[in-house]
């Protein structure tokens, strides 16, 4: 069974920094892109960030481009997301999901609070 | 980017009944020369992440009912519950992955009348 756990979220000042971990298990974590998507508290879903199976390619969405680096460990069969310089407007709930054809599973998230 | 407007936001089905989601992209998101359109169908319900229902625009994921389909080819799609039963209640969001970078739809909530 495919399980991702995110874990790393919480509560910080704007400009600071977080670092998120998504740990994957039940699954060859090597072969499969990942991503991260937020959800706003009661908003829709926007996608932030994606990385090749390697790690030797990234992509990001416009809004968070320069401030974080999505990045992957697979002898740890983990995702990270380093995010500095955070806004009130990053606040939200941070998914991994796997891609497949598209993102076919998910975590249960981790919230990031951005506020003083 | 691709902007996906997905309609209503908000339906009220009762039981039973059919539901009927609609989901537009800014531009056509069908790969000519694979004929596949690169749209997908998530479900959220509250407090939980999303759930694929749907990709390809009429795939089912496995041990998705089949009360679930999807239709639709170039812009504009849909998804449709055959019969609504109470634990559809949710959030759906269509999703292109025609390029880079994939985007969502507004979300449309669906709930019994």
């Amino acid at each position: 069974e495919v399980q991702l756990v995110e874990s790393g979220g919480g509560l910080v000042q704007p400009g600071g920094s977080l670092r998120l971990s998504c740990a994957a298990s039940g699954f060859n974590f090597g072969t499969y892109w990942m991503h991260w998507v937020r959800q706003a508290p009661g908003k829709g879903l926007v996608w932030v960030a994606r990385i090749n199976s390697v790690g030797s390619t990234t992509a990001y969405a416009d809004s968070v481009k320069g401030r974080f680096t999505i990045s992957r460990d697979n002898a740890k069969d983990t995702l990270y997301l380093q995010m500095n310089s955070l806004r009130a407007e990053d606040t939200a709930v941070y998914y991994c999901a796997r891609d497949g054809i598209t993102m076919m599973d998910w975590g249960q998230g981790s919230l990031v609070t951005v506020s003083s | 980017d691709i902007v996906m407007t997905q309609s209503p936001d908000s339906l009220a089905v009762s039981l039973g009944e059919r539901a009927t989601i609609n989901c537009k992209s800014s531009q056509s998101v069908l790969h000519n020369s694979k004929n596949n359109n690169y749209l997908a169908w998530y479900q959220q319900k509250p407090g939980q992440p999303p759930k694929l229902l749907i990709y390809w625009a009429s795939t089912r994921e496995s041990g998705v009912p089949d009360r679930f389909s999807g239709s639709g080819s170039g812009t504009d799609f849909t998804l449709t519950i055959s019969s609504l039963q109470a634990e559809d209640v949710a959030v759906y969001y269509c999703q292109q992955y025609y390029n880079t970078p994939p985007t969502f739809g507004q979300g449309t909530k669906l709930e019994i009348k």
